[in-house]
């Protein structure tokens, strides 16, 4: 059964501090790794999708990297800033015909950034 | 183009009763999965449903079930509300051959 674990649980940084989220997870039999943004209270952002035979991918300040054999994908959020506070959730996708398109979170990464 | 709607945002319920959630997912869309989101148990998948069918279910307790129309939206269904079920209910939609999920912005449901 996949698991996925995100570490820390919390963060606080001060503002303009580069920084970086993990993401682990048990079986590398994987379609992909999504990296989602939640607001309090709100529906999931996706930020990064990131394919099976993909290494990294970036958006903006967002850069988001796979390590499949290994079972590991970290985020990196460069120059963060108080409008980047939120809680960071990861999810694979299993290589598996009758998983479909579910997916399997992490617990979620909580960021708070101090101005 | 629109994106994922649920509805409604909020709801408030009482021990027993029954409740049916929408999601309406992006146009052209056909698969549509929910997600139960909990303080304690984070997000857990229920079920998914492609062109009608349920292609997949989660670990819970036949009192939740879904179903999807001919346009691709969807419902849940939850019967004899326990105070456990209170949670964020989110509903995610892909496209056919693409594996990105989109999320919609969950109802709140509160068993009281």
């Amino acid at each position: 059964k996949q698991e996925v674990t995100q570490i820390p649980a919390a963060l606080s940084v001060p503002e303009g501090e580069n920084l970086v989220l993990n993401c682990s997870f048990t079986d590398s039999a994987i379609y992909n790794l999504q990296w989602f943004r939640q607001d309090p209270g709100k529906g999931l952002t996706s930020l990064l999708l990131i394919q099976s035979s993909q290494r990294e991918q970036t958006s903006g300040r967002l850069n988001a990297s796979l390590d499949k054999s290994s079972g590991r994908s970290t985020l990196y959020i460069a120059a963060s800033q108080p409008g980047d506070s939120a809680t960071y959730l990861c999810a694979v996708k299993e290589k598996n015909d009758n998983a479909g398109n579910m997916l399997t979170f992490g617990g979620g990464t909580r960021l708070m950034v101090k101005p | 183009k629109a994106g994922v709607t649920q509805t409604p945002r909020y709801l408030i319920k009482t021990r027993g009763q029954q409740v049916t959630l929408s999601c309406s997912p992006i146009s052209g869309h056909r698969s549509v999965s929910w997600y139960q989101q909990t303080p304690g148990q984070g997000l857990q998948f229920l079920f998914e449903y492609f062109s009608e069918t349920q292609r997949n279910k989660g670990n819970f307790p036949g009192r939740f079930s879904g179903r999807q129309f001919s346009n691709s939206r969807s419902e849940m269904n939850v019967s004899t509300l326990e105070l456990g079920d209170s949670a964020l209910y989110l509903c995610a939609s892909s496209a056919t051959g693409s594996t990105e999920a989109f999320f919609g912005q969950g109802t709140r449901l509160t068993v009281v």
